[in-house]
């Protein structure tokens, strides 16, 4: 069946960049689907980051565009989110999940979900 | 900015009860609408999208209704393994945000 798996760094410095990965298995990321970058701060609800598909397009979160970038590597079938400029307030727990679309060009929903990963921004 | 206003914020409901969360969005989102069940410590689960439509395998005691700017979500009996956290989430315009979350515990 389809998994997602994040990794990256657990802790990263204010102003630095926050880099996560997620490796898809069970099913090409260049086969279709739209992928997708979730957030949780501790005892907070959801975030969406933002999206991509395999060509490349990316759309965001308008709040978290100027820092975001979402990248696409079909050859590895992962995707990347890169976060500039962190702080404190961007301690989360990163999901990244894959996005069904619903009602094109509405968007959709993220029926399988990685298990995230907790990333602090701490000195 | 679309924002979805989730209520209540918490819920507590015995086994067998019929529960109900609802979501009003800010704006007309036609049945652009899904509902996640999160348990502590696990990623949220797709249970309803497009506002009424059942996710496969999920069970038929969870349902959904509504369009526009007004949803519901209900269990139809509380069971104890449905002690969660629920979020709606709309998408319009390839633009999604969540509402803040309804906990639900057992009474």
């Amino acid at each position: 069946q389809v998994q997602l798996q994040e990794s990256g760094p657990g802790l990263v410095k204010p102003s630095e960049t926050l880099s996560l990965t997620c490796a898809v298995s069970g099913y090409s990321i260049s086969s279709g689907y739209y992928w997708g970058w979730i957030r949780q701060p501790p005892g907070k609800g959801l975030e969406w980051i933002g999206s991509i598909y395999h060509s490349g397009s990316t759309y965001y979160n308008p709040s978290l565009k100027s820092r975001v970038t979402i990248s696409v590597d079909t050859s590895k079938n992962q995707f990347s989110l890169k976060l500039s400029s962190v702080t404190a307030a961007d301690t989360a727990v990163y999901y990244c999940a894959r996005e069904r679309w619903l009602q094109p060009p509405a968007g959709g929903a993220f029926d399988i979900w990685g298990q995230g990963t907790m990333v602090t921004v701490s000195s | 900015d679309i924002q979805m206003t989730q209520s209540p914020s918490s819920l507590s409901a015995s086994v067998g009860d019929r529960v109900t969360i609802t979501c009003q969005a800010s704006q007309d989102i036609s049945n652009y609408l899904n509902w996640y069940q999160q348990k502590p410590g696990k990623a949220p689960k797709l249970l309803i999208y497009d506002a009424s439509n059942l996710e496969t395998g999920v069970p038929s005691r969870f349902s959904g209704s509504g369009s526009g700017t007004d949803f519901t979500f209900t269990i139809s009996s509380l069971q104890p393994e449905d002690i969660a956290t629920y979020y709606c989430q709309q998408y319009d315009n390839l633009q999604y945000t969540f509402g803040q979350g309804t906990k639900l515990e057992i009474k």
